[in-house]
């Protein structure tokens, strides 16, 4: 089944440690992102791609980066994580033609 | 003023009960409108997108519209302790950004 898979599911890291999740797809979708979502709040978008052109949300913060380097595969990088970036991170794709996105399932991230 | 608002819940109805679910949203621009629903620790599942005034119907689901009003609401029919979960409203912003705007939406629970 064509699908959006994230890796991995549960991810541990330490204040300050960098750490990359990464996001593949099936689907051929051109356009990819990258969500944060806290308890109980809405997802916030971090980044998305149209194909390879990155476009950074204004109040992201630099200590996230990104990379696509195919269509198929996305990163998200966070340099050096602190407590407050614990979340769930959510990677999702879509087409240009307005239909709403596929989400793969997460990764939730711990800072300890 | 947030882009989304939705009341968080929770939205307590009894098994069998018509669930109603509403969102409010403030881009004229929105042309495209998605409901999502999420439980808890997982990621966002499309269940319902309209794109025209009036009602939707899919399954036990209807979506409604007013682009006037500047509103969208979900209607679950027959509720089952299965659809206890929080339910997502997502307008499509109008600046061809290809971009879902998510309230925080609303947390359903049916009761047994």
């Amino acid at each position: 089944d064509a699908m959006v898979i994230q890796n991995p599911r549960y991810q541990v890291t330490q204040f300050g440690k960098p750490v990359t999740l990464s996001c593949s797809q099936t689907l051929n979708h051109n356009v990819m992102y990258w969500y944060q979502q806290k308890s109980s709040q809405a997802p916030k978008l971090l980044f998305h791609y149209y194909d390879k052109d990155f476009n950074n949300e204004a109040d992201t913060p630099d200590n996230f980066q990104s990379r696509r380097p195919n269509t198929s595969f996305c990163f998200l990088d966070i340099r050096s994580p602190g407590l407050g970036d614990a979340a769930m991170y959510l990677c999702a794709t879509s087409t240009r033609t307005g239909q709403g996105y596929t989400f793969g399932s997460g990764t939730r991230l711990t800072v300890v | 003023q947030k882009e989304v608002e939705q009341n968080s819940g929770p939205l307590s109805v009894p098994e069998g009960a018509i669930a109603s679910l509403n969102c409010t949203y403030s881009d004229r621009g929105s042309q495209s409108f998605f409901w999502y629903r999420q439980y808890s620790g997982k990621s966002p599942e499309l269940i319902m997108s309209i794109y025209s005034n009036g009602d939707k119907e899919d399954g036990r689901f209807t979506a409604q519209l007013n682009k006037a009003s500047q509103y969208v609401s979900l209607l679950i029919r027959d509720s089952q302790p299965s659809d206890s979960a929080t339910y997502l409203c997502a307008p499509l912003r109008g600046d061809s950004s290809y971009k879902l705007i998510f309230g925080s939406g609303t947390r359903l629970l049916v009761r047994p």
